[in-house]
Order: C-alpha cells, then structure tokens, then sequence
C-alpha cells in the first residue's frame, strides 16, 4: 500500500528565505507526482506535475524534483513572500491507476 | 474553457440524513474523481467515474454512492449521515493517461457538516 509522508507538518519563516519541503512515499512505481497548495477551507490549487520519468519542474519561484528511486521528492520555494503561506500537499499516481494519494500536507506560513 | 466547479459549498445535515453533492468538471474532462478531506488530514479517495461507470473506489462504504453524466458532471450521494462524514468533499476533473492519470484539476469544494 502506498504511503506519503511529508516533513515537516509545519514551517515558518521570515519574508525573502529559500526554502525546501519534503515529501516521501514507500512505492517507487509511480506514474507522476503532483505537488498542490491548499489555501484555508478552499480547494487544491495544482502547482507542478513530475513525470516518473522526470527529474524536476519549474514554475517561477517554485522547482518540484523527484527521485523515484528512492521514494522522495522536494518542492523548492525561492525568496519566499507572505501570498505563498498556505498547505502544502503532495500526492502520487501509482502506476496503472488514475487515482492520487496524498499526504497530509506541510501549513507554510511566510511572515512580513 | 470553465474549472472544475462544486455545489453546494456549505451544509448542514443531522444524523441519518442523506445528502447530494454535485460537480461539474472542466471542460474535455471525461473522468471525475471524489475525495473527502477531513480537518487537518490529506484527501482520501473515495471513488472515480470515467464515461458514466464507476473505475475504481476507495475504502469507503456503500452508503457512499455516485453517478456521471453523459456531460461528464457527477453527484456524489451519501446515505444515513454520521458525525465522521463531516469534512470537505472535493471533485478533481482529469484525462486519463495510458500508465497513469494526467493533471487533476479540483474544485472549491464542498463543506459538509453533521450534527
């Protein structure tokens, strides 16, 4: 059964910072992986979408990787600003099916 | 090109009751899939329509129950409401790939409530 852990469940940090969050499933045969940002009581927002045969995706401020290999993915924030406080989620496509399991999300919280 | 849209977003239903949720999914989307969120926890599947038929379903029980559309919207009906059903159900609208599921667009949402 595919299981995604992300690290951590909760950061903050001051305006301007680079940051990284984690994100780790136990089943390296996955389709794609799709990083969401979830604002309070509202729905999921897609940011990036890695194919398994991909190494990484960028966005302007946001670049998604994965390393199937080793069940692990990392989405990069750069000069982080208060708009981008919010959930975090990660969620998988195991392979051969068309659903997404996620994981519970890591709350973001950018101060001024 | 219209998002993936939900209605209604916010009700409240007592214990027993029985409720609809509907969406609409972006436009080309012919698979809908429905996930239920509780507070503080990742979505969980609930089950998926592709062209009319169930294709696939969590571990979820039968009192949870669905239909589409020969225009691709689907409902998601819940029977005899319990206190752990309360949390926001979310609709994604997709296009199925060969090996996998392409890009899930999700709607807002709606909030569900039982007392």
């Amino acid at each position: 059964k595919q299981e995604v852990t992300q690290i951590p469940a909760a950061l903050s940090v001051p305006e301007g910072e680079n940051l990284v969050l984690n994100c780790s499933f136990t089943d390296s045969a996955i389709y794609n992986l799709q990083w969401f940002r979830q604002d309070p009581g509202k729905g999921l927002t897609s940011l990036l979408l890695i194919q398994s045969s991909q190494r990484e995706q960028t966005s302007g401020r946001l670049n998604a990787s994965l390393d199937k290999s080793s069940g692990r993915s990392t989405l990069y924030i750069a000069a982080s600003q208060p708009g981008d406080s919010a959930t975090y989620l990660c969620a998988v496509n195991p392979f051969g099916y068309s659903t997404l399991t996620f994981g519970k999300g890591t709350m973001l919280l950018v101060s001024p | 090109e219209t998002g993936v849209t939900q209605s209604p977003t916010h009700l409240i239903k007592t214990r027993g009751q029985q409720v609809t949720l509907r969406c609409s999914s972006q436009s080309g989307h012919n698979t809908v899939s429905w996930y239920q969120q509780a507070l503080g926890q990742g979505p969980q599947f609930i089950f998926q329509y592709y062209r009319e038929e169930e294709n696939g379903r969590g571990n979820f029980p039968p009192r949870f129950s669905g239909l589409q559309f020969p225009n691709y919207s689907s409902e998601l009906n819940v029977n005899a409401l319990e206190l752990d059903d309360s949390a926001l159900y979310l609709c994604a609208s997709s296009i199925p790939q060969g090996g996998g599921t392409g890009e899930l667009f999700f709607g807002e949402g709606s909030r569900l409530t039982v007392l």
